[in-house]
């Protein structure tokens, strides 16, 4: 069974400028999370998405933001890139029902903002 | 609110060593506890799990109990291997539907043969 894939795995961008990140969540899995790992200050919960529907928010502003497609991948934006949006950024889904509170994650996307 | 502490690190031991990382939590109500680990270079794995009070959840020669009465889930293993060195995240989710994980800073462990 193939895990939770995420692209780009490195991103390089200038601050200010727009980031679009991907995932794929494991098959059969309808809920997508989306996590910030920046150095020093742990895994931060950014958004959860479920059946196409943003679910809950993390304490990020509003320039964070996401969607869910029908097939269940997930898109992550990031507008008016900061310096301190570096990080990496991770995603991880999990299956309906009693498993639910299990999050599988993927590897990661590592943004870099100049 | 709710929040996990975990013990700094970094942790260095030998080889065959006893590891424990502890990890106590803040919550209301009933959370369900994680441990996940982040070997180097790749991603987050959960490494075990306990969803209710005094529940032990185990996996590769870890354990880690589930103690309301000192709100803690310490990370245990008898005989600790160069394979594990790794980072160790202790989590919590909330009862309840919102499905956010909160999270401990991470403890990274060093095994040295």
């Amino acid at each position: 069974e193939a895990g939770v894939t995420q692209s780009p795995t490195h991103l390089i961008k200038t601050r200010g400028q727009q980031a679009t990140l991907r995932c794929s969540p494991i098959s059969g899995h309808t809920s997508v999370y989306w996590y910030q790992q920046a150095l020093g200050l742990g895994l931060q919960f950014l958004l959860w998405y479920d059946e196409g529907e943003e679910r809950n928010r993390g304490n990020f502003p509003p320039r964070f933001s996401g969607r869910q497609f029908p097939n269940y991948s997930s898109e992550l934006n990031v507008n008016a890139l900061e310096l301190e949006d570096s990080a990496l950024y991770l995603c991880a889904s999990s299956p309906v029902g009693v498993s639910s509170y299990e999050q599988y994650f993927g590897p990661g996307t590592r943004l870099t903002v100049t | 609110g709710n929040s996990v502490t975990q013990m700094e690190g970094p942790v260095t031991l030998s080889e065959e060593a006893f590891l424990t990382i502890n990890c106590t939590y803040t919550a209301t109500g009933y959370p369900s506890l994680f441990w996940y680990v982040q070997y180097p270079g790749e991603g987050l794995q959960l490494l075990l799990k306990a969803t209710k009070a005094d529940d032990k959840g185990s996996n590769k020669g870890f354990e880690a109990t589930y103690r309301k009465e000192t709100t803690s889930f310490h990370l245990e293993k008898g005989s600790v291997q160069v394979s594990d060195s790794a980072v160790y995240f202790c989590a919590l989710r909330h009862a309840g539907n919102n499905r956010k994980l909160i999270w401990g800073l991470g403890t990274s462990l060093a095994v040295n043969p």
